[in-house]
């Protein structure tokens, strides 16, 4: 079963835009990923932010996470044709091995 | 690139066949994950492997086994194979220390049952 689901599923913005997708989850989390998967292929580690943290950035990536309402957001400013890609959340549970659970996924479309 | 390596790349196999995958990891990386993608669909966790020894399970039945060598090289086994297995089966090594938690990916091994 899927952990977190994302909003929206599908996104298309013109190149330069700024894109925000989000992810809500349900149990207690150790930290959440953000994962990027480029036509079906493997999936590249974007950010990762622990449960004690609010806000983390990476160059043009910035990731919110708010244990209270079990979501998270990624934003990711002046977006670029190359990022046309599907965007995943991941979370790894608290406690015990650290299973990695993905959600649905959102694809992006980035049109130059 | 990530150093994860995983073969076969595509693999077409028939009802009721067996099929191995088999995965690299990364340098240093102590542990294995594998995952099933359905088309449209993100990945599902199957298992994971700490040091040989699996250390966890989705919600996959037993005909899927795993097994990891001392190499930290990994194999997924699937039995009796059915039309839902065909999938993008993924898997991802990473270092197993302090809570944290950053996976490789490999790029995957597409299988088509029919």
């Amino acid at each position: 079963s899927q952990q977190g689901e994302e909003d929206p599923q599908a996104l298309s913005i013109q190149e330069g835009e700024n894109a925000t997708m989000n992810c809500s989850y349900k149990t207690s989390i150790n930290n959440l990923q953000w994962y990027r998967q480029n036509s079906g292929r493997g999936l590249v580690h974007l950010i990762l932010i622990r449960s004690n943290e609010r806000e983390k950035h990476s160059g043009r990536l910035r990731v919110t996470l708010d244990t209270s309402k079990k979501s998270s957001s990624l934003l990711i400013t002046a977006s670029r044709a190359a990022g046309t890609a599907s965007y995943f959340c991941a979370t790894v549970a608290s406690g015990g091995y650290q299973k990695v659970t993905f959600g649905t996924g959102t694809k992006l479309q980035v049109i130059p | 690139e990530t150093g994860v390596t995983q073969s076969p790349t595509h693999l077409i196999k028939t009802r009721g066949q067996q099929v191995t995958l088999r995965c690299s990891s990364q340098s240093g990386h102590n542990t294995v994950s594998w995952y099933q993608q359905a088309l449209g669909q993100g990945p599902q966790f199957i298992f994971q492997y700490y040091r040989e020894e699996e250390n966890g399970r989705g919600n996959f039945p037993p005909r899927f086994s795993g097994l990891q060598f001392p190499n930290y090289s990994s194999e997924l086994n699937v039995n009796a194979l059915e039309l839902d297995d065909s999938a993008l089966y993924l898997c991802a090594s990473s270092l197993l220390a302090g809570g944290l938690y950053e996976q490789y990916f490999g790029p995957g091994t597409r299988l088509t049952v029919t």
